[in-house]
């Protein structure tokens, strides 16, 4: 079974700012896709990015990217010019395309400091 | 476009009792899909319906099933409640339930258990 892992219970921030959270995950596919999901107070799941696996290229979306390293299995989450509203749970999700299951890690809170 | 809807937003029941939860996805979209999220075991995937079948399935007892209408709508149910599922469960919609496709979230039913 696939496993994602979030090293960083919690970080913070000072608006503004950069900052970098951390994803592994554990897999023996070689198909599948990456997700970092935003969960806000209002609890609901919020797309930030995407990742297919067969593309190199890393993904962006506006302030967000994503630095992905395959052979590594790491899919860490950079935001720029860190905003209040961007305070959340963050959790990064795999998704085989062999069972199509789709597998979270723990999340990491991440407060933005004014 | 109205967002994915779920009710109720809270429930309160007793152990023993059984429970249904609703969900009504994007106009369009008929893959339905549903997760557990709680402190301990933090996010996991339930099951997965599209076109009224159940496509996939999560690492859930039997107490716990599902089923989606013609116009898409999905409920699930859950039997004989335990302490233990008490939750926030929240269900997703999208296009046709693809691999990398984009899910939309609901807000979530928060489940307790007394």
């Amino acid at each position: 079974a696939q496993t994602v892992t979030q090293s960083q219970p919690e970080m913070s921030v000072q608006e503004a700012e950069t900052v970098t959270l951390s994803c592994t995950y554990d897999t023996s596919e070689s198909d599948y896709y990456l997700f970092w999901y935003k969960q806000p107070p209002s609890r609901q799941m919020i797309l930030v990015i995407r990742q297919e696996a067969y593309k190199q290229q890393n993904a962006t979306e506006n302030r967000f990217s994503v630095n992905f390293q395959k052979a590594a299995k790491s899919f860490s989450l950079k935001i720029s010019d860190s905003q209040l509203g961007d305070a959340a749970m963050y959790f990064c999700a795999y998704r085989s395309a062999l069972d199509e299951k789709l597998t979270f890690g723990t999340g990491t809170r991440l407060t933005i400091i004014p | 476009k109205a967002g994915v809807t779920q009710t109720p937003r809270y429930l309160i029941k007793t152990r023993g009792q059984q429970v249904t939860l609703s969900c009504s996805p994007i106009s369009g979209h008929r893959s339905v899909s549903w997760y557990q999220q709680t402190p301990g075991q933090g996010l996991q995937f339930l099951f997965e319906y599209f076109s009224e079948t159940q496509r996939n399935k999560g690492n859930f007892p039997g107490r716990f099933s599902g089923r989606q209408f013609s116009n898409s709508r999905s409920e699930m149910n859950v039997s004989t409640l335990e302490l233990g599922d008490s939750a926030l469960y929240l269900c997703a919609s999208s296009l046709v339930g693809m691999v990398g496709e984009k899910l939309f979230f609901g807000s979530g039913t928060q489940l307790s258990v007394l």
